[in-house]
């Protein structure tokens, strides 16, 4: 399968805590992004970093790539019960297609 | 002002029907695409449509026809529905060669 794989699938943490995700993909991509599914709605786009990037911040989400382990993570820093969500990562391995490559996601749910 | 929008949001039929999901997207891009959601989040690209040209086509089954009329509508018709048809469809754009893309709200098909 070209899914790519991400961990844990679901992860409960407080207000205020920090949440990690982690993303392992299988072929060599152009970007990867990560995007956000709140419950019976849509993907939001969240970040996008390329190859040749190790680490982008945007607002409280820092994302890091790691080439050589086909592997990136998420870190949501003072998470907020409205960040209770599913977070997918998504690869682009560039080409002719524009075709993204979704991973399993991770439904984190912060408690207030 | 809604970005991708999808029509019907909620599509419930029986087996053997054919039945049809609208999408239309009116920030000017001009690639649009369908995904498929299972009942384990697994999401997968189904069709792909440049400028109204086929691009992408996962080898879905005949039973399912992506239809474009212009830059900013891809409807997706299905016959014969089966029961393995049952999940949230959505739809997505962007602009050719740019990898972030812009979902609908989805459609739940429930086949019965």
């Amino acid at each position: 399968s070209q899914q790519g794989e991400e961990d844990p699938q679901a992860l409960s943490i407080q207000e205020g805590e920090n949440a990690t995700m982690n993303c392992s993909y299988k072929t060599s991509i152009n970007n990867l992004q990560w995007y956000r599914q709140n419950s019976g709605r849509g993907l939001v786009h969240l970040i996008l970093i390329r190859s040749n990037e190790r680490e982008k911040h945007s607002g409280r989400l820092r994302v890091t790539l790691d080439t050589s382990k086909k592997s990136s993570s998420l870190l949501i820093t003072a998470s907020r019960a409205a960040d209770t969500a599913s977070y997918f990562c998504a690869t682009a391995g560039g080409g002719a297609t524009n075709k993204l490559i979704f991973g399993t996601g991770t439904l984190l749910a912060v408690q207030p | 002002d809604t970005a991708v929008s999808q029509t019907p949001k909620y599509l419930v039929t029986q087996m053997g029907n054919d039945k049809s999901i609208k999408c239309e997207q009116n920030l000017g891009h001009d690639t649009m695409y369908w995904y498929k959601q299972d009942s384990k989040k697994f999401l997968k690209i189904m069709f792909s449509y440049n400028n109204k040209e086929l691009i992408i086509n996962e080898t879905v089954p005949n039973r399912f026809s992506p239809k474009s009329p212009d830059k900013a509508h891809l409807n997706l018709h299905i016959n014969s529905l089966e029961l393995g048809d049952s999940a949230v469809y959505f739809c997505a754009s962007s602009l050719w060669g740019e990898d972030t893309q812009y979902f609908g709200p989805g459609t739940r098909l429930t086949v019965l």
